[in-house]
């Protein structure tokens, strides 16, 4: 059964950066059959991708927020991690890492338990 | 972006009701289409991939359905534990977009 886990700080300050990491657990994120992505839901509000990553190193951003992600991958410890800078409150939000199925129709079909990130000073 | 619009936002409903939830796309997709249930402090869980397949695990009340621009989920027979928040999602084209969620409520 494949699990992910997210780590990281619950509270960032304003301009400073999230950093958030998922470990993975029962699957490789080496498998060519996979993305692994990070989605996040602000307090009552709906879903939105921010990144994912294809064990090649080729990633993809939602253009929303490219300009503040950075995206990695560490095989050796099976996680991958999210870096999102300059945060501001708008950023407060459960952020979810989850493993997408990299051929049609790309479903995300395991997901972490979520990591709630609160940026306030 | 493609803008996924669900119908309606939130519904009542009771044990044993049949349910539908509607889902829009902007633009085709064709079935690159996937139906997501969240619970109140979980993570969401797939239900519905390419608009109409079961997610191995997922009871077979649920059923997709749609094709192009429309889909719809039905719930048969609702149970108790059905009672969440539906997402529908389309994987077309990046990037991947959520519609904003139909609450089930009792």
């Amino acid at each position: 059964q494949v699990q992910l886990q997210e780590s990281g700080p619950g509270l960032v300050k304003p301009s400073e950066t999230l950093s958030l990491t998922c470990t993975v657990s029962g699957g490789s994120i080496s498998s060519s059959s996979y993305y692994w992505i990070w989605v996040r839901q602000p307090p009552g509000k709906g879903l939105d991708w921010i990144a994912y990553m294809y064990y090649r190193g080729n990633t993809y951003f939602n253009p929303s927020l490219e300009s503040r992600v950075t995206m990695s991958m560490d095989t050796s410890r099976n996680q991958f991690s999210l870096r999102l800078s300059s945060v501001t409150a708008a950023d407060t939000a459960m952020y979810y890492c989850a493993r997408v199925y990299s051929s049609w129709p790309y479903y995300f079909d395991y997901w972490g338990q979520g990591a709630l990130v609160t940026v306030s000073s | 972006d493609i803008q996924m619009t669900q119908s309606p936002s939130s519904l009542s409903a009771s044990v044993g009701d049949r349910v539908s939830i509607t889902c829009r796309a902007s633009q085709t997709i064709t079935n690159y289409f996937n139906w997501y249930q969240q619970k109140p402090g979980e993570a969401p869980k797939l239900l519905i991939y390419a608009a109409s397949s079961l997610q191995s695990g997922v009871p077979s009340r649920f059923r997709g359905s749609g094709s192009g621009t429309d889909f719809t989920l039905t719930i048969s027979s609702l149970q108790p534990e059905d009672f969440a928040t539906y997402y529908c999602q389309q994987t077309y084209s990046s990037p991947w977009t959520f519609g904003q969620g139909t609450r089930v409520e009792i």
